[in-house]
């Protein structure tokens, strides 16, 4: 699993409330990565980071914001939850060798907006 | 069996018989390309990958075969168990795409003992 590990890896909150998930490697990768994945979509990417403080926007990053503080930690935010944001949402990380764009993930957390 | 991915997402197979899950690609200019196996309540696992100037690459019991004339991937699972059982994903990406990935929508494979 790269060590990689995500919390909570479940939560239910409710429409409005603001939500933050946590994504922490052991490994110093340089890459980081938020996921959803729903349903019918497949896996959706939110938000990336290519170095502490470097980040970018991916293809629905509507709704989310992201921190990276410390090489280690990769911060996604629920601003305001809304139901549409209930999905399972994976942390990855790529290995930064030059001949491959390897992405390992972490377990998953399960978020349900009620 | 053989399905593809985006317009047969389900394939069911006997234990022991081998498996082909395909998977058509959409940028000519992708250059890397990884299948994922993602059982459930779990993350994607890496199974393989291939670069485009591979036709073949093989590994423990799978296979990938690139196709970039008709941008096609395929994987084969050789005498396929139920723990291959599992949602497969194919993946592309490509040089300066800051090692973002294109994903397709999956294939899930049932082994039927």
């Amino acid at each position: 699993d790269a060590g990689i590990t995500q919390s909570p890896r479940h939560k239910v909150t409710e429409t409005g409330t603001p939500v933050t998930l946590r994504c922490h490697q052991t490994e110093n990768h340089r890459y980081m990565y938020w996921y959803r994945q729903d349903p019918g979509h497949g896996l959706r990417l939110i938000h990336y980071s290519y170095g502490v403080k470097d980040t970018d926007k991916g293809e629905v990053s509507d709704g989310y914001s992201v921190s990276r503080s410390k090489t280690e930690d990769f911060l996604l935010t629920l601003e305001s939850a809304t139901s549409s944001q209930t999905s399972v949402y994976f942390c990855a990380i790529s290995t930064t060798s030059a001949r491959t764009d390897t992405q390992y993930f972490g377990p998953g957390t399960r978020l349900t907006v009620l | 069996g053989e399905s593809v991915g985006l317009h047969l997402p389900t394939l069911s197979v006997q234990e022991g018989d081998n498996s082909i899950i395909n998977c058509a690609y959409s940028n000519s200019a992708s250059d890397y390309f990884i299948w994922y196996k993602q059982e459930s309540g779990k993350g994607p696992q890496f199974i393989i990958d291939i670069r485009s100037n591979m036709d073949k690459r093989q590994g423990q019991r799978v296979t990938v075969l690139l196709n970039k004339t008709v941008k096609h991937l395929s994987l084969q699972i050789a005498a396929t168990q139920p723990g291959d059982s599992a949602v497969y994903f194919c993946a592309e990406t490509n040089a300066g795409n800051n090692r973002k990935l294109i994903w397709g929508l999956g294939t899930s494979l049932a082994v039927n003992p």
